[in-house]
């Protein structure tokens, strides 16, 4: 079975200073991860993914997540962060090996950006 | 970019009545959708897998009964939720996969919140 762990409920960043929601998952074959970004009363906005290729991969809004298979992890990066920023992300994970294309949520991580 | 619509994006109904939610995708033909349903506060949860044209596929637990979903063409999916009771209030998302595209990626629609009094 896949699963997905965000160790943090809320991450508290000063804007300006860079940020990261971390990701933890498990899977028995090769992992497609993403990030999601959701807004009060909204669905889920798309900001990256890692399918395969290089270990680093950049998305919407500057963020950026880096897949590091030794330690199933795929943490969620930003160098500086803005207010508007602040918003719940939820990672994701699909298990290539079983072929089954729904995805598995985390808990969800809330920041908060400080002016 | 390819875009889920819902709809209604707010319902509020008497316990006992069904509400029926309505998922599109406006720029893309879509044979497989998803509906998801996130308490307050909490993740999303796989409800049903929508499949254009057959039967859908239920999670462990799910009512099959209960949330009747329809997929009849390849641009919308219904969920409708039958003999509501207040348990069932909830913000309901549905998402789907571009038909004949890259395969990896979920576009949402922007949620359903059903309120049952």
């Amino acid at each position: 079975a896949q699963s997905v762990a965000q160790p943090e409920d809320q991450v508290n960043v000063a804007e300006g200073n860079p940020l990261t929601v971390k990701c933890t998952y498990s899977v028995s074959g090769n992992p497609y991860l993403f990030w999601y970004v959701q807004y009060p009363n909204r669905g889920l906005q798309f900001l990256l993914k890692y399918i395969t290729g290089d270990n680093l991969v950049k998305g919407s809004y500057g963020f950026e997540a880096e897949f590091n298979k030794s330690q199933t992890s795929f943490h969620l990066k930003k160098p500086s962060a803005l207010v508007s920023d602040s918003a719940l992300y939820f990672c994701a994970v699909r298990d290539s090996y079983t072929g089954r294309r729904a995805l598995t949520f985390g808990s969800g991580t809330r920041l908060q950006v400080q002016p | 970019g390819a875009v889920v619509s819902q709809h209604p994006s707010r319902v509020i109904c008497k316990s006992g009545t069904s509400v029926k939610i309505e998922c599109r995708s406006l720029d893309f033909q879509a044979t497989t959708m998803f509906w998801y349903r996130q308490f307050p506060k909490q993740s999303l949860m796989l409800m049903a897998t929508s499949n254009e044209g057959s039967k859908a596929t239920y999670e462990q637990g799910v009512e099959k009964d209960k949330f009747l979903i329809n997929h009849a063409s390849l641009t919308l999916s219904t969920l409708t939720v039958t003999s509501a009771h207040p348990e069932d209030s909830s913000f309901y998302i549905c998402s789907a996969f571009i038909s004949g595209g890259p395969s990896d990626t979920q576009y949402f629609g922007p949620g359903t919140r059903l309120t049952v009094l």
